[in-house]
């Protein structure tokens, strides 16, 4: 998998969009940049991917750079239980190679 | 999305003793599961991924013969960790690929604290 780089730590006041980023510098022509969160002391949950299209669903958005360098994940209108980890992973999407490599993540905190 | 459930959620045992955790996809069927250890304040690290009806494939620095795996059918797999020690103790976190592009779903967690 291709290393991903995330800020730490975000901010983000409730009722406002929330765009974190995420640098894949190397990511490779076939592999595709999932995101997951995880919300303290449970699984990781599924929020979206994508290969180089922007892409939209009932959780968020993603806009991939032309160049497939950078990503951005938007929460368009955060709230208080969108607090918790957000991992951007490249990874490949065939079976068994499709395992993830968890960097550090962002930790959003979602304030009143 | 396909959910997956793992039992139990949290255990308590004896240093020296063997503990299961199962891992179960409850509306979808899994040929490739996956056991991840999250310890305190840290990411998640991949264990091993487990293939229905064959032997697991271990991380490296992941003793096979500690963490036994075993994924005997398309729903259910299992972690044993076998003579826990207290440094055991972590968050274990199991996964299953499901959809069109095997986006990964994962279970709730088991907490083990090795006394």
């Amino acid at each position: 998998d291709a290393k991903t780089t995330q800020p730490p730590s975000m901010d983000c006041a409730e009722g406002r969009a929330a765009n974190l980023p995420c640098n894949h510098s190397t990511i490779s022509g076939n592999e595709y940049v999932y995101w997951y969160r995880q919300i303290h002391s449970q699984g990781p949950q599924y929020i979206i991917h994508g290969l180089k299209n922007n892409e939209t669903n009932e959780m968020a958005s993603l806009i991939i750079t032309e160049d497939r360098k950078s990503s951005t994940l938007i929460l368009p209108h955060a709230t208080l239980r969108d607090t918790a980890v957000y991992y951007c992973i490249a990874s490949w999407p065939t079976g068994t190679a499709s395992k993830l490599t968890f960097g550090t993540g962002t930790r959003l905190q979602v304030t009143l | 999305g396909a959910v997956v459930s793992q039992h139990p959620s949290w255990v308590i045992c004896k240093s020296g003793t063997s503990v299961k955790i199962e891992c179960r996809s409850l509306d979808f069927q899994a040929t490739t599961m996956f056991w991840y250890r999250q310890f305190p304040k840290q990411s998640l690290m991949l264990m091993a991924t487990s293939n229905e009806g064959s032997k697991a494939t271990y991380e490296q620095g992941v003793e096979k013969d500690k963490f036994l795996i075993n994924h005997a059918s398309l729903t259910l797999s299992t972690l044993t960790v076998t003579s826990a020690h207290p440094e055991d103790s972590s968050f274990y976190i199991c996964s299953a690929i499901a959809g069109p592009y095997n986006e990964q779903f994962f279970g709730p967690g088991t907490r083990l604290t090795v006394l």
